[in-house]
């Protein structure tokens, strides 16, 4: 079957450094993407990743490895309207995305 | 330019009764999704549809739900003799295709509620 996995829950500290990570068994594999979402809106793209590597954004970073079905989202210097859900989606071998239950991300003062 | 739009924002209805739920997406957008999402949980995939067709119906739980998207554009999700485990919140995303890595941009959903 498919499945992707992802912490829970993370609490972090406004200024520091968060690493969410995200695992996937998928039947194929067309790229890995992270999307935010704020409690009560829409979900909005953040990164994707097809190849293996880091790829930076700005305060976030996104890395693969495919061998490992591996990814984690990396936010630096947090800021407190970073809290927030971070979902990792994987799309699979009929481009379809396959959607992990999200990491709820509480930063505190 | 404009985003996704959904309308209603909220839908409340009696367990039985039949729902429409309306999705316009951004213009010139030919993939259209539609998505369930639960409290806690990831979007649940349930129909897209390429241009007019329904490319891919699988995740529709059942044949009480039907999608369609007449001219390519508007999409309606219609739901008859609600449950109330249909409960929740009704996402549509629209990409510039498919078949490929296009980024999905959601609109902000419906939440239905079936009492």
């Amino acid at each position: 079957g498919q499945n992707i996995d992802q912490p829970t829950e993370m609490t972090a500290t406004e200024g520091a450094i968060v690493q969410i990570n995200c695992t996937y068994q998928t039947s194929g594999f067309n790229g890995l993407f992270w999307y935010q979402q704020h409690a009560g809106e829409a979900p909005t793209f953040l990164s994707y990743n097809v190849l293996d590597g880091l790829e930076e954004k700005g305060r976030f970073s996104s890395f693969l490895s495919r061998s490992k079905g591996y990814s984690y989202l990396l936010l630096k210097e947090l800021q407190m309207k970073d809290s927030a859900s971070y979902l990792c989606a994987v799309m699979d071998s009929n481009y379809q995305l396959i959607w992990g239950a999200g990491t709820k991300l509480i930063i505190k003062p | 330019g404009a985003g996704v739009s959904q309308t209603p924002s909220n839908k409340v209805t009696e367990k039985g009764k039949y729902v429409e739920l309306r999705c316009d997406p951004i213009s010139g957008h030919t993939a259209l999704y539609w998505y369930r999402q639960s409290l806690g949980q990831g979007p649940e995939f349930l129909i897209y549809f390429q241009g007019t067709g329904a490319a891919d119906d699988s995740g529709l739980p059942n044949d009480r739900f039907f999608a369609v998207r007449p001219e390519g554009s508007v999409s309606t999700l219609k739901i008859q003799r609600t449950e109330r485990g249909d409960s929740a919140v009704y996402l549509c995303a629209s990409s510039l295709g498919a078949g490929g890595p296009y980024e999905q941009y959601f609109g902000p959903g419906t939440r239905l509620t079936v009492t």
